[in-house]
């Protein structure tokens, strides 16, 4: 079974900071890593994936995130925010040899500021 | 590209009647699944399909829930005697082999 803790509830930042969105995960076996950003009243869409390979993985919107096994961590980032930013985000984990279901954190709720 | 579509978006009903939602994955995708997310919360994996076989159902698919995948195309899910604890968006998703699964918009149920 895998678990996905989401230290922050709320990140407020102002319009053009940077923000760093973290994510720890728990496994006993290999996984895969995602990122999704939910609009009000919307369905999930995603962001990046780390499937293998390198450990920084860029997604859409400038957003991206590095995987440390070792710290068991997947942080989100972005360099520079912008007010349509503003979403709730959620690190999901599934494990790789079985159907693949995803694992939820609770999500963090990005909020920017002009 | 018309994505992962579900019907209806929203659904009042009064407890003690059944629901039925239906989802329309991307047409070549194999692999089905639904989710459910409470205010505030993230998703919780509910039932999966790999073609018309249903693989697998978490403990939270109580009896009264039940999914069908016929002839592996579109998926309805059933909630018998809704209960206000039903009360949640139900995310339908969609993927072709094991990752990169594809969200619908959801569909809210309110029971009162």
């Amino acid at each position: 079974a895998q678990s996905v803790t989401q230290l922050d509830s709320q990140v407020p930042v102002f319009e053009e900071a940077p923000v760093e969105l973290r994510c720890n995960y728990s496994s006993s076996v290999s996984v895969y890593l995602f990122w999704y950003v939910q609009y009000p009243n919307q369905g999930l869409q995603l962001l990046l994936k780390y499937l293998s390979g390198s450990t920084l993985v860029k997604g859409i919107n400038g957003f991206e995130a590095e995987f440390n096994k070792s710290q068991t961590s997947f942080h989100l980032r972005k360099p520079s925010v912008h007010i349509s930013d503003t979403a709730e985000y959620f690190c999901a984990v599934s494990d790789n040899n079985a159907g693949n279901m995803l694992t939820f954190g609770g999500g963090t709720r990005l909020m920017v500021k002009p | 590209d018309t994505g992962v579509s579900q019907n209806p978006r929203h659904k009042i009903t009064k407890r003690g009647q059944n629901v039925t939602f239906r989802c329309d994955p991307i047409s070549e995708h194999n692999r089905l699944y639904w989710y459910r997310q409470t205010l505030g919360q993230g998703p919780e994996f509910l039932t999966y399909f790999q073609n018309e076989a249903q693989l697998e159902k978490s403990r939270l698919l109580s009896d009264r829930f039940s999914a069908e995948r016929p002839k592996g195309s579109f998926s309805t899910l059933e909630i018998q005697r809704t209960e206000q604890g039903d009360s949640a968006m139900y995310l339908c998703a969609s993927s072709l082999g094991p990752v990169g699964a594809f969200f619908g918009q959801g569909t809210r149920l309110t029971v009162v």
